[in-house]
């Protein structure tokens, strides 16, 4: 059974980037859609685009496009989230998933999450 | 800015039936399929229904989904403590051509 593995908590200052982590531990993504959705303290879940390693190809919500990447690392079963200039709400707690069903919604995997940060 | 509204809490007594609703409009619900999570504080949400009305593997029959239009509701009957938590739907929005997730509801075992 898959698992995804995120990278630990990180405090970045505002106009900077953060760079986060999803890893598969006990298998690969094969062609499944990895999905990233973030959670503000207190506040319900956001998504915030999706992205097909074997093909490194994804989509984001409109209002990340300009400031979201995402990319894989196939050696290593990794795929990553880059969000820019960041702000203080940007703050979050940040997951991967990985999709049942393309990118239909249904998330069966999930990482543990990644607290993200944003404070001068 | 959720686009699919349910309702802020719901509560119930052990064995009670809980249902939950999740009203959305023709370019999400009533076009594609509706997702719902379980979230406990302070850990990731958990898939519990899917395409409507489908149970992943090791969710219990006492879980089920349906979908009517532009709305959607999940029912969790013989509610037990192990409930206690948030729910929330999803379905993919045609329009914002993303997905979007409810406001979710908190459930409160008394």
């Amino acid at each position: 059974q898959v698992q995804l593995v995120q990278s630990g908590a990180e405090v970045q200052k505002p106009g900077s980037s953060v760079k986060v982590s999803c890893k598969a531990s006990g298998g690969t993504f094969g062609s499944h859609v990895l999905t990233w959705v973030r959670q503000a303290p207190g506040q319900g879940l956001e998504w915030m685009g999706g992205f097909i390693p074997s093909v490194a190809t994804g989509n984001s919500a409109q209002k990340f496009q300009d400031r979201v990447t995402f990319s894989a690392e196939d050696s290593t079963n990794t795929v990553y989230m880059e969000l820019s200039s960041l702000r203080s709400d940007d703050t979050a707690v940040y997951y991967c998933a990985r999709g049942l069903l393309g990118m239909s919604g249904a998330f069966d995997v999930w990482g543990q999450g990644t607290m993200v940060t944003v404070s001068s | 800015q959720s686009v699919l509204t349910q309702p802020p809490s719901e509560s119930g007594t052990p064995g009670q039936t809980v249902s939950i609703s999740c009203s959305g409009s023709v370019s999400n619900i009533g076009s594609n399929a509706v997702n719902w999570y379980q979230q406990i504080p302070g850990t990731a949400p958990k898939l519990l229904i899917y395409e409507d009305n489908q149970r992943p593997s090791g969710v219990p029959e006492r879980i089920s989904g349906s979908k009517s239009g532009t709305s959607a509701s999940l029912a969790i009957s013989g509610l037990k403590s192990e409930d206690d938590a948030e729910y929330f739907c999803a379905a993919w929005d045609d329009t914002m051509d993303g997905l979007v997730f409810g406001t979710g509801t908190k459930v409160t075992v008394l």
